[in-house]
């Protein structure tokens, strides 16, 4: 069984730049929540997506974006980067039935992102 | 106000020792919390996963509790180890498949 995969493991950017992360979901799992940790706190929910939609937002700009692909794959966008959005990001998967139910998220090993 | 509170937020204990560590919420509609452990620069680890129906969950030397009426969930460390050294952080879900919502953690120090 394949764990969650994240890409990349570490990204440098400008502020002002554009920046895409991207996550594979464990084998059989239909949902994706991607998160934000600052230094020294706990992660903060960006957004999920279940079955290719977005199914639920955190406290986050719509200069963050976010898509599923078919295969529950997905990738997060950040336009206009600011200094504030250097962080980990974390993506977590798991499996949900129609209707919400939903099991145990496991977690990949998140994106250090540095914006200079 | 902190919705999800962690204490304490740092820990030291000598190897072998036995250990709680606490997690504590405000809004009371719970669906299922979640105990992670996390490394340095690392992801998250899931540790157990406590339904709202559940009392506890156990796996080898850790026992996790959750009492919805008092808004409390402690994770209960035996026998302390050196590997043990980490963040630990709780993720509290609200409803079926939402977002957790998580503490700023307890790092804890297991020292030889």
């Amino acid at each position: 069984e394949t764990g969650v995969t994240q890409s990349p493991t570490h990204l440098i950017k400008t502020r002002g730049q554009q920046v895409t992360l991207r996550c594979s979901s464990q084998s059989g799992h239909n949902t994706v929540s991607w998160y934000q940790q600052a230094l020294g706190q706990g992660p903060q929910f960006i957004f999920q997506y279940y079955r290719e939609e977005e199914n639920g937002r955190g406290n986050f700009p719509p200069r963050f974006s976010g898509l599923q692909f078919p295969n529950y794959s997905s990738e997060l966008n950040v336009n206009a980067l600011e200094l504030d959005d250097s962080a980990l990001y974390l993506c977590a998967s798991s499996f949900s039935l129609a209707g919400g139910l939903s099991y145990e998220q496991y977690f990949g090993p998140g994106t250090r992102l540095t914006v200079t | 106000k902190q919705e999800v509170t962690q204490i304490p937020a740092a820990l030291s204990v000598p190897e072998g020792e036995n250990l709680v560590l606490n997690c504590s919420f405000t809004d009371s509609a719970i669906y299922n919390l979640q105990w992670f452990r996390q490394d340095p620069g690392k992801g998250l680890t899931s540790l157990l996963l406590i339904q709202s129906s559940q009392r506890e969950q156990t796996s080898g030397r850790l026992n996790a509790s959750l009492d919805k009426s008092s808004g409390r969930s402690t994770l209960y460390i035996a026998a302390s180890q050196p590997g043990d050294s980490a963040t630990y952080l709780c993720g509290k879900g609200r409803t079926s498949g939402s977002r957790l919502t998580f503490g700023e953690g307890t790092q804890l120090t297991v020292n030889p």
